[in-house]
């Protein structure tokens, strides 16, 4: 049992390439979340969805895209990278039920130069 | 708005020394609250939460955690610190339906041996 995986764990991009990363989680959980990690900051809901097929935005959805194709696949897009991306973006995911804890996976650390 | 604080930067303790990291809530009707602890280059754990029920909420690692609706706190305790405790822990509340949380922006533990 896996829990939740992400890839690539880290890129650097140039201002104005894209990008995809993806998540993958093997609970069978509905719910899943994409945040941006920022010092000082602490986490900020960027997409999530509710269901396969399912999508809303965030916080902070600007300049991102996501889908859910299959249910245990969740990925986040960047179509035109900004140095203001720069981050660490974790997946999360979750059962249905209210007060469900998150489970996180290890995160990858994007740098836009 | 429903939100979390976590207001000290940083909390330093000596090893065997009880550790305290604060957290207050702003969140309508009956809250969730969530523990999280961040290890360095890793993704969020979950530690404990409270639903409902008794005040005293114990969870992983000797952690426990106390709610006060008086004082609209969640405060993270344990009573003898580890070097190992060492990390950057974020408490965290529903910021509507669907699951999603809203996170504070994290304390540093620092335990000096």
């Amino acid at each position: 049992n896996a829990g939740v995986t992400q890839t690539p764990k880290f890129r650097v991009l140039k201002t104005g390439q894209s990008m995809t990363l993806l998540c993958a989680q093997d609970m069978n959980h509905e719910y899943m979340y994409w945040y941006r990690q920022d010092p000082g900051m602490g986490l900020r809901l960027i997409h999530y969805s509710v269901g396969e097929g399912t999508t809303a935005k965030g916080e902070v959805p600007d300049g991102y895209n996501v889908s859910r194709l299959k249910k245990q696949n969740f990925l986040l897009g960047l179509e035109s990278a900004a140095p203001s991306q720069t981050s660490v973006y974790f997946c999360a995911s979750s059962y249905v039920t209210g007060g469900n804890e998150q489970y996180f996976g290890p995160g990858t650390r994007l740098t836009v130069t | 708005a429903q939100s979390v604080a976590q207001p000290e930067d940083q909390v330093n303790v000596a090893e065997g020394n009880p550790l305290t990291v604060k957290c207050t809530y702003s969140v309508s009707g009956n809250p969730y609250l969530f523990w999280y602890v961040q290890y360095p280059n890793r993704g969020l754990q979950f530690l404990l939460k409270y639903i409902t029920g008794d005040n005293l909420v114990k969870g992983s690692y000797g952690f426990e955690a106390e709610f006060n609706k008086s004082q609209t706190s969640f405060h993270l305790k344990k009573p003898s610190a580890l070097v190992s405790d060492s990390a950057l822990y974020f408490c965290a509340a529903p910021l509507g339906g669907n699951n999603r949380l809203a996170f504070g922006k994290g304390n540093q533990v620092v335990v000096i041996p």
